[in-house]
């Protein structure tokens, strides 16, 4: 099962591009990457998922670097509203159950005014 | 797009007592669904996954006969934690992928149920 590692947090200004970088050292050839927001008492909400090169949809961009141990999620011109916990998931498809998502630590977004 | 929901929203129950959580797939069939615990300003939890038409898999450390899933349908998997203490307070999660679209997609995930032993 492929780890992930974030930072904790961190700090941004509306209006302000916020990329959180995810490291993946040990990710598997069949794996993909996926990026999950959580506000408080919610559900995870899915923003973006992505194998290799670059993915982007009308909330965020997914850089993935050719080695795929790391990928980049972007989020351009932050609001307030963006401020929640990102998660960043290696998919382990394990045989009937497809993508075992286990969740690491995530990084705490908090965009100031 | 797919959606997932889970009943209740909350839930506040006395200690000894038995709450029953439902996950329920809205639009699409799901042979397997995962059950979540979240503490506050913690990360999720994988607890089990669940199984349709057999049992479910509980992850190390999570008692299977304190936290009972059944997934008797394709659509509807439910979470039943047994005689409820304090300690069990917590925000229990559900989620599901929608297996026709492939085998590395997004799971979809509940609302979220908050449950409080008192």
């Amino acid at each position: 099962l492929a780890k992930t590692t974030q930072p904790i947090s961190m700090d941004s200004y509306e209006g302000q591009e916020v990329n959180i970088t995810c490291s993946h050292n040990n990710i598997a050839t069949n794996d993909y990457i996926t990026w999950y927001q959580q506000f408080p008492s919610q559900g995870p909400r899915f923003i973006i998922q992505g194998y290799k090169t670059k993915v982007t949809n009308e909330v965020a961009s997914l850089f993935i670097p050719a080695d795929r141990k790391s990928s980049t999620l972007s989020l351009p011109r932050v609001s307030l509203s963006d401020t929640a916990v990102y998660y960043c998931l290696v998919g382990d498809s394990t045989g009937n159950y497809g993508q075992n998502f286990v969740f690491g630590p995530g990084t705490r977004l908090s965009v100031l005014p | 797009g797919a959606v997932v929901s889970q009943h209740p929203s909350w839930v506040i129950c006395k200690s000894g007592t038995s709450v029953k959580i439902e996950c329920r797939s809205l639009d699409f069939q799901a042979t397997t669904m995962f059950w979540y615990r979240q503490f506050p300003k913690q990360s999720l939890m994988l607890m089990a996954t669940s199984n349709e038409g057999s049992k479910a898999t509980y992850e190390q450390g999570v008692e299977k006969d304190k936290f009972l899933i059944n997934h008797a349908s394709l659509t509807l998997s439910t979470l039943t934690v047994t005689s409820a203490h304090p300690e069990d307070s917590s925000f229990y999660i559900c989620s599901a992928r929608d297996p026709g679209q492939g085998m590395n997609t997004e799971a979809f995930f509940g609302q979220g149920t908050r449950l409080t032993v008192v």
